[in-house]
């Protein structure tokens, strides 16, 4: 079955550091990936999406992930945080039947 | 603007009462989804409908139904069967096109005392 494994729940880095989140997927087939982000009591939004071609996806505010077969993830980067970078950040696989399954998340702090 | 709706934004019950929360999309979306979010849990997946007059149960549906009679609307009951019904619940759609990309409302917040 289909799973998605985001290790750290929660992530503490400098404003101005790089970011490093990251996402295992179990997946038989080429998977669909997602990340998205959810700020406190609102809904999630995209940040970028794998689904085939270029393992190195560009997504909104700056972020990109890396979709690397052999090691199962696809882990979500930026080069330098800012302090509204603070939420929650899902990954997720695409299921079959036009389902999603989500990590559990990660929530990210942001130290001034 | 094109995007998701959910009403309201808060919600109160008492125990005992079924309570119904609203989704409206005019994305045109065939796909719509409904989802639980407690603490730590990440989404689960209550209930998806691909298509008007069909849905299916997700992974967690004891307690909760749904109705999909027009393309735009999607809205969830969650009945006094359901036995821990306070958490935030969360309602997307999709274009049903097996690219699984999904777009969130912004959620309802219900709180059952």
């Amino acid at each position: 079955a289909q799973s998605v494994t985001q290790p750290d729940i929660h992530i503490t880095v400098s404003e101005g550091a790089s970011l490093e989140l990251r996402c295992n997927y179990s997946y038989g087939a080429t998977p669909y990936l997602f990340w998205y982000v959810q700020s406190p009591g609102q809904g999630l939004q995209l940040l970028l999406k794998y689904f085939s071609g270029d393992t190195l996806v560009q997504g909104i505010k700056g972020f990109e992930a890396e979709f690397k077969r052999s090691q199962s993830s696809f882990n979500l980067r930026k080069p330098s945080v800012h302090w509204s970078d603070a939420a929650e950040y899902f990954c997720a696989v695409g299921a079959g039947d036009d389902k999603i399954i989500f990590g559990k998340g990660t929530r990210l702090h942001i130290l001034p | 603007d094109g995007g998701i709706t959910q009403s309201p934004k808060y919600l109160f019950r008492k125990e005992g009462q079924n309570v119904t929360l609203s989704c409206e999309q005019n994305l045109n979306h065939d796909a719509m989804y409904w989802y639980r979010q407690d603490p730590g849990q990440g989404l689960r997946l209550i209930y998806y409908s691909q298509i008007v007059n069909d849905f299916q149960k997700g992974d967690i549906a004891e307690g909760y139904s749904v109705s999909r009679e027009k393309k735009e609307s999607f809205p969830l009951t969650v009945t006094s069967a359901q036995k821990n019904p306070t958490a935030f619940y969360l309602c997307a759609s999709s274009s049903s096109t097996g690219l699984y990309e999904q777009y969130f409302g912004p959620g309802t917040r219900l709180t059952v005392t």
